[in-house]
């Protein structure tokens, strides 16, 4: 089975913070994602990874960075953390090549910004 | 870009009823289509897909979901649900050639004992 595993399953910040979420998979899996979950707004892609060192804007990236150094590991960083981004993030990863789209996801991180 | 719609965010019903979501997707291509279920306190899941062949697709614990190519429709189904079906629900379509996975906006299903 594939495993996604999120480091922290809830955080609480302050206003202005720095933020890491960090998400590393043992699947040797290409593709790598961050949502965010929100009630009745269902998940938007925030930024994916298709390879070491690369990275796309997905949907909603404002206010988010992220960082690929090794294949298995998809770091997003929040700069200066805000209340409107107090949600839930999900690390998804998907094999690469014939590309179907199938994700597998990890618990997720809670995130509560004060 | 594709786009999915999911109607009726809130479902409440009883055991041994029956249940269909819809799910409609604007994207005039060629697609994959997802079902995902995300139990309470769990992680997002695979519950169905279809990629090619019979447009009716089964999946675990009893769900099916139809495809109609001319509707742009991805149906799920179940003829009786149970308490433990008690989740939420999202369709999820990815363009062919697409990295990309769209979501729609969730269905929130309540299993009355």
């Amino acid at each position: 089975d594939v495993k996604v595993t999120q480091s922290s399953r809830y955080l609480v910040k302050r206003t202005g913070e720095k933020v890491f979420l960090e998400c590393v998979q043992d699947m040797d899996h290409e593709n790598m994602f961050w949502y965010r979950q929100d009630p009745g707004l269902g998940l938007r892609l925030i930024y994916f990874s298709y390879d070491v060192k690369m990275k796309e804007k997905g949907d909603i990236p404002e206010g988010y960075s992220v960082s690929r150094e090794k294949k298995e590991r998809f770091s997003l960083i929040l700069e200066s953390a805000s209340t409107n981004q107090t949600s839930m993030y999900l690390c998804a990863t998907s094999a690469g090549g014939t590309y179907t789209g199938e994700l597998f996801f990890g618990e997720g991180s809670r995130l509560t910004v004060l | 870009a594709q786009s999915v719609s999911q109607h009726n965010h809130h479902v409440i019903l009883s055991e041994a009823a029956s249940l269909e979501l819809g799910c409609n997707y604007s994207y005039g291509g060629t697609v994959n289509l997802f079902w995902y279920v995300q139990y309470p306190g769990q992680h997002l899941q695979l519950l169905l897909k279809y990629f090619s062949g019979d447009p009716l697709v089964k999946g675990i614990k009893g769900f099916e979901a139809e495809f109609i190519k001319s509707k742009f429709s991805f149906n799920l189904r179940k003829p009786s649900v149970q308490w433990s079906d008690t989740a939420e629900y999202f369709c999820a379509v990815n363009a062919r050639g697409n990295n990309r996975l769209a979501f729609g906006k969730g269905n929130q299903v309540v299993v009355i004992p």
